[in-house]
């Protein structure tokens, strides 16, 4: 299995313009989390989806941001618009998780993105 | 709401000797505990668990933990320290809401 991927890994934008991140899981996860890196604030979960359904999105901080998950092999968040305090590395990760048995996650290699 | 702390920005080590990298934590019920380790500019990687059983938990490049629920700590321990085990380490506690990692501790081990 290729891992999680995430594209672009590198993304520089203009501020107001939307932004759009992409992430494959690994086949056959069914947890699905996006977080976001920051020297200032660490590593925050943004939000996570559990087959395709968004669970958690009370870390998302703004309105601006909105995360889709159309189908099991991907998904999406988006920024609109973005501003240079969004300017971070944002992670996708997957994880399985069976009954009451908890797996670890997988992280994907990130996309870093400048607002400028 | 579940919490972790990890009380170090930074563990310097000479090569060759023992490393053991803090982490204590707060959840209700009993704690599924992770260590993850990122290198520069790559994603998190996973390292070990602790989710039941022995309190000595086994993880990748040689790396061990030890739970203990009366000192609600997870610490991070290696008998050798090797330079290429600089990296920044996370510590991680599940709860109701995913996974809650601690600010990092950066490893550096000298040659």
């Amino acid at each position: 299995d290729a891992g999680v991927i995430q594209s672009p890994r590198h993304e520089v934008t203009e501020m107001g313009q939307e932004v759009t991140l992409r992430c494959k899981p690994i086949s056959g996860h069914d947890y699905l989390f996006w977080y976001r890196q920051t020297m200032m604030r660490g590593l925050e979960l943004l939000i996570y989806f559990n087959n395709n359904v968004p669970i958690d999105d009370s870390g998302m901080p703004e309105d601006r941001f909105s995360a889709k998950m159309p189908n099991a092999s991907f998904s999406t968040l988006k920024i609109q618009p973005s501003e240079p305090r969004d300017s971070a590395v944002y992670f996708c990760a997957s994880s399985l998780k069976q009954g009451r048995i908890t797996y670890e996650q997988y992280f994907g290699p990130g996309t870093r993105l400048t607002v400028t | 709401a579940q919490s972790v702390a990890q009380p170090e920005d930074q563990v310097n080590v000479a090569e060759g000797n023992p490393l053991t990298v803090k982490c204590t934590y707060s959840v209700s019920g009993n704690p599924y505990l992770f260590w993850y380790v990122q290198y520069p500019n790559r994603g998190l990687q996973f390292l070990l668990k602790y989710i039941t059983g022995d309190n000595l938990v086994k993880g990748s490049y040689g790396f061990e933990a030890e739970f203990n629920k009366s000192q609600t700590s997870f610490h991070l321990k290696k008998p050798s320290a090797l330079v290429s085990d600089s990296a920044l380490y996370f510590c991680a506690v599940m709860g109701r809401r995913a996974l809650t990692f601690g600010s990092g501790t950066r490893l550096q081990v000298q040659p």
